[in-house]
């Protein structure tokens, strides 16, 4: 059974700090990684996708991935009350496989 | 250029009432990915298929649940006899036919609530 599990948080953090989310995954052989956020009664938007070790930035967001501790991560630097939601870690395969999500977790920016 | 379309996106059953949720997939795309979501809980992957193909289903409970991607025309979930239970988000997602599986584009969702 593939897990990936996420702190639900909520994770309260002040108007341009850096917020750090983390995630861990049970499945060695998972290749592909991505962070989607959530606002409350609204449908996943895909915020980054990371498929090798290292670091992938995109803007204010960073995710990290190391695939020996099987974990992976996202950094929002210079986080914004529009930040707050809920962020969802997924994980697949290669291919086709479907992506296992996390339970995703709050994120809180206050002014 | 639209994206994922959903309906309805509220829909409200009585118990022992079938539920039918409809999915356009984003045009071009021939995978379409059933997900539900209880609340305060994650995304749970329950249905993948291709067109008139059910390619994974492992997600799906095995009594009154069931889905279909015809040739022509939206991919359909349908829940038969509902339960409390089954009040939960139901989020439909796409992705191109040349890449993996791995880009997703969710829809709006459609937000059943059984009675």
């Amino acid at each position: 059974q593939k897990e990936v599990e996420q702190n639900s948080g909520p994770l309260s953090v002040p108007e341009g700090a850096i917020a750090s989310l983390n995630c861990t995954y049970s499945d060695r052989v998972s290749q592909s990684f991505f962070w989607y956020r959530q606002y409350s009664g609204k449908s996943p938007e895909l915020i980054m996708s990371i498929y090798s070790n290292g670091d992938k930035e995109d803007g204010r967001f960073t995710a990290q991935l190391n695939k020996a501790s099987q974990y992976v991560s996202l950094l929002i630097r210079d986080s914004q009350p529009s930040d707050s939601a809920t962020y969802l870690c997924a994980v697949s395969g290669s291919g086709y496989s479907t992506l296992t999500f996390g339970k995703g977790t709050m994120l809180l920016v206050s002014p | 250029n639209a994206g994922v379309m959903q309906n309805p996106r509220h829909l409200v059953r009585r118990r022992g009432q079938e539920a039918r949720l409809r999915c356009s997939p984003v045009k071009g795309h021939s995978h379409v990915y059933w997900y539900r979501q209880l609340p305060e809980e994650g995304l749970k992957f329950m249905v993948y298929l291709q067109k008139e193909n059910i390619i994974d289903e492992s997600g799906m409970p095995k009594e009154r649940f069931s889905a279909e991607f015809p040739k022509e025309g939206p991919s359909i979930l349908r829940i038969q006899q509902v339960v409390r239970g089954d009040s939960a988000a139901y989020f439909c997602a796409s992705s191109p036919s040349d890449s993996g599986a791995n880009v997703l584009t969710f829809g709006a969702g459609s937000r059943l609530t059984v009675l």
